[in-house]
């Protein structure tokens, strides 16, 4: 089985700081990995996702996540964040073989920038 | 434009009643999903179908069902059955292929009264 891990459930930032959110996930099996956004009473947007090759992925809204294996993390950052960041944000994981029942999420992360 | 519409966004239910959620989507795509977010538990999945007419419970399928009998059309009934309904319902629909994300409606709120 697979699981997520979103190590902080809160993440306070002022506006124009960096900022990373952190996601661990365990699998006995090579992971697809994604990370989603949800902003208030809306639907997740995906962000950006790491299916293989280069391990740094860059995404929209100008955030970027890194894949480490060794580590089993997928870390999600942004060098100046924004007000209009300000969401909740969900880390996934899904294996490469298997049903359509692919998706494991995290808790969530509540990004909230302060002017 | 091509995306998934859930309906309605808000809706309130009386203890003992059944209520159905709809979703749709013209995405042309064959795996439908409903998911329930509670604050701080992220999403647990409730039903999913990877084909019409076929259907598999997920985590939390208790005091829930589903049907399949469309392509675009994948709606929840939330039953008496279901203890604590009053959440946050997503529905998401996807290719089925695992290396593809999952596309999301706007959710429904479901308030028990």
């Amino acid at each position: 089985a697979q699981s997520v891990t979103q190590l902080d459930s809160q993440v306070p930032v002022f506006e124009e700081a960096p900022v990373e959110l952190r996601c661990n996930y365990s699998s006995s099996v090579s992971v697809y990995l994604f990370w989603y956004v949800q902003y208030p009473n809306q639907g997740l947007q995906l962000l950006l996702k790491y299916l293989s090759g280069s391990t740094l992925v860059k995404g929209i809204n100008g955030f970027e996540a890194e894949f480490n294996k060794s580590q089993t993390s997928f870390h999600l950052r942004k060098p100046s964040v924004h007000i209009s960041d300000t969401a909740e944000y969900f880390c996934a994981v899904s294996r490469p073989s298997g049903s359509a029942r692919q998706l494991t999420f995290g808790s969530g992360t509540q990004l909230t920038v302060l002017p | 434009d091509g995306g998934i519409t859930q309906s309605p966004k808000y809706l309130f239910r009386k203890e003992g009643q059944n209520v159905t959620l709809s979703c749709e989507q013209n995405l042309n795509h064959d795996a439908m999903y409903w998911y329930r977010q509670d604050p701080g538990q992220g999403l647990r999945l409730i039903y999913y179908s990877q084909i019409v007419n076929d259907f598999q419970k997920g985590d939390i399928a208790e005091g829930y069902s589903v049907s399949r009998e469309k392509k675009e059309s994948f709606p929840l009934t939330v039953t008496s059955a279901q203890k604590n309904p009053t959440a946050f319902y997503l529905c998401a629909s996807s290719t089925g292929h695992v290396n593809t994300e999952a596309f999301f409606g706007q959710g429904t709120r479901l308030t028990v009264v």
